[in-house]
């Protein structure tokens, strides 16, 4: 089945003590890119991958990194999480880049609170 | 830049109704437009998309016309079910900026139908 896969789906953690969430994709697609979602915001883009070892900022990237050494893998690094990383986080991919109209998949969020 | 506006949640109505949700946008160009779907717990699902400008997306009783005048892309349902609860959320597909694919996504509105 294709499909996007987060790990884990929820999570507690407290102040400073760092976490990755992981993201899988098993579509041999080249675009990956990682979202939160806040209430009243709408999803933001936090980073995003071209393809392996290409990877950029999105519109929120402060306090976040990403590293893409396999095309299935996109791992959201948080070094020292802070309350305002509470959210839902989701994972979303896509066969090709720009100049395209492919479909982006999401993955079906990690919720993440820091205390 | 780019930006997505959907009406207020939250929106309730009885089962059978008739089901618009308001989203207009602002953009450079001419943006790919889309609607997603987010059933309680899950990620997020491409419901449909529009190209071009007077393109009508469809599925699952949905419907949404690009109107490039109006900037708008409105989603329309004419009888709603129970199972269509779920948050909705309006995206579009802008201008290409250094080769980012980016969706914009508007904040999301809260649908509930009681039966």
């Amino acid at each position: 089945e294709a499909q996007v896969t987060q790990n884990p789906r929820y999570l507690i953690t407290v102040t400073g003590k760092k976490l990755t969430v992981t993201c899988s994709q098993n579509m041999n697609h080249e675009y990956m890119s990682w979202y939160r979602q806040d209430p009243g915001l709408g999803l933001r883009q936090i980073y995003y991958s071209m393809n392996v070892e290409v990877t950029d900022k999105g519109d929120v990237p402060e306090g976040y990194k990403v590293s893409r050494k396999e095309k299935r893998n996109f791992p959201l690094i948080l070094e020292s999480p802070s309350p305002n990383q509470t959210s839902l986080y989701f994972c979303a991919s896509s066969l090709r880049g720009p100049y395209s109209t492919d479909t982006q998949y999401f993955g079906p969020g990690t919720r993440l609170t820091v205390l | 830049g780019d930006s997505v506006t959907q009406m207020e949640g939250p929106v309730t109505l009885s089962e059978e109704a008739f089901l618009t949700i308001n989203c207009t946008y602002t953009a450079t160009g001419y943006p790919s437009l889309f609607w997603y779907v987010q059933y309680p717990g899950e990620g997020l699902q491409l419901l449909l998309k529009a190209t071009k400008a007077d393109d009508k997306g469809s599925n699952k009783g949905f419907e949404a016309t690009y109107r490039k005048e109006t900037t708008s892309f409105h989603l329309e349902k004419g009888s709603v079910q129970v199972s269509d609860s779920a948050v909705y959320f309006c995206a579009l597909r802008g201008v290409i900026i250094q080769g980012a694919q980016k969706l914009v996504f508007g904040q999301g509105t809260r649908l509930t139908i009681n039966p």
